[in-house]
């Protein structure tokens, strides 16, 4: 069975410096997809940034990108110039391409933002 | 468009009591799923459905019953509460083929 691991329940970064968040994740599939979704306080959970793992380029949306190693099985998100709205807790999800019904999410990373 | 409409956003029950939470989406999305949320321990599937007439059991179903009579509409039901079900709740939708996922906007129960 996949799984997926955040090891930082939480972390905090200065507000306008740079915070990257660990994912690590178990597969024995070859085609899957990656995801970071963040829910703030509000509750609302907002997908952030996808990465299908046939694609060798990282994704990038904005301020946000990931380093993913597909060897390593490693998928980080990094937030460049963190904004108070930042603040949130982000969520590491895995999806297979071949089951498309379960998206299996890790534990979760609380960022904090200092001003 | 209003997405993803999950109701109540708070409920309250005692032990052994029974209840539906609604969830409904207007966007004909044929995948639509339950998932519970508990600190330290992410969010966990109970139940998704990929269409009409059609469900089947995620990570942790026990204590949940789900039907999908209408492509809008998948309600969970808790037959008969626990303390332990105590938790955040969240329906999600996505069209089929696409991988991301429109949440609801949760609902917080708690269980006496």
């Amino acid at each position: 069975a996949q799984t997926v691991t955040q090891s930082q329940p939480e972390m905090s970064v200065q507000e306008a410096e740079t915070v990257t968040l660990s994912c690590t994740y178990d597969t024995s599939e070859s085609d899957y997809y990656l995801f970071w979704y963040k829910q703030p306080p509000s509750r609302q959970m907002i997908l952030v940034i996808r990465q299908e793992a046939y694609k060798q380029q990282n994704a990038t949306e904005n301020r946000f990108s990931v380093n993913f190693q597909k060897a390593a099985k490693s998928f980080s998100l990094k937030i460049s110039d963190s904004q108070l709205g930042d603040a949130a807790m982000y969520f590491c999800a895995y999806r297979s391409a071949w089951a498309e019904d379960k998206i299996i999410f890790g534990k979760g990373t609380r960022l904090h933002i200092l001003p | 468009n209003a997405g993803v409409t999950q109701t109540p956003k708070f409920q309250v029950l005692k032990t052994g009591q029974s209840m539906t939470l609604q969830c409904a989406q207007d966007m004909n999305h044929e995948y639509m799923s339950w998932y519970r949320q508990d600190p330290g321990m992410g969010l966990r599937l109970i139940h998704y459905s990929v269409g009409a007439g059609i469900t089947d059991q995620g990570e942790v179903p026990n204590g949940y019953n789900v039907s999908r009579s209408t492509t809008e509409d998948f309600p969970l039901r808790l037959l008969s509460a626990a303390p332990s079900q105590t938790s955040v709740y969240f329906c999600a939708s996505r069209p089929t083929g696409n991988e991301k996922l429109f949440f609801g906007s949760g609902t917080q129960l708690s269980v006496l």
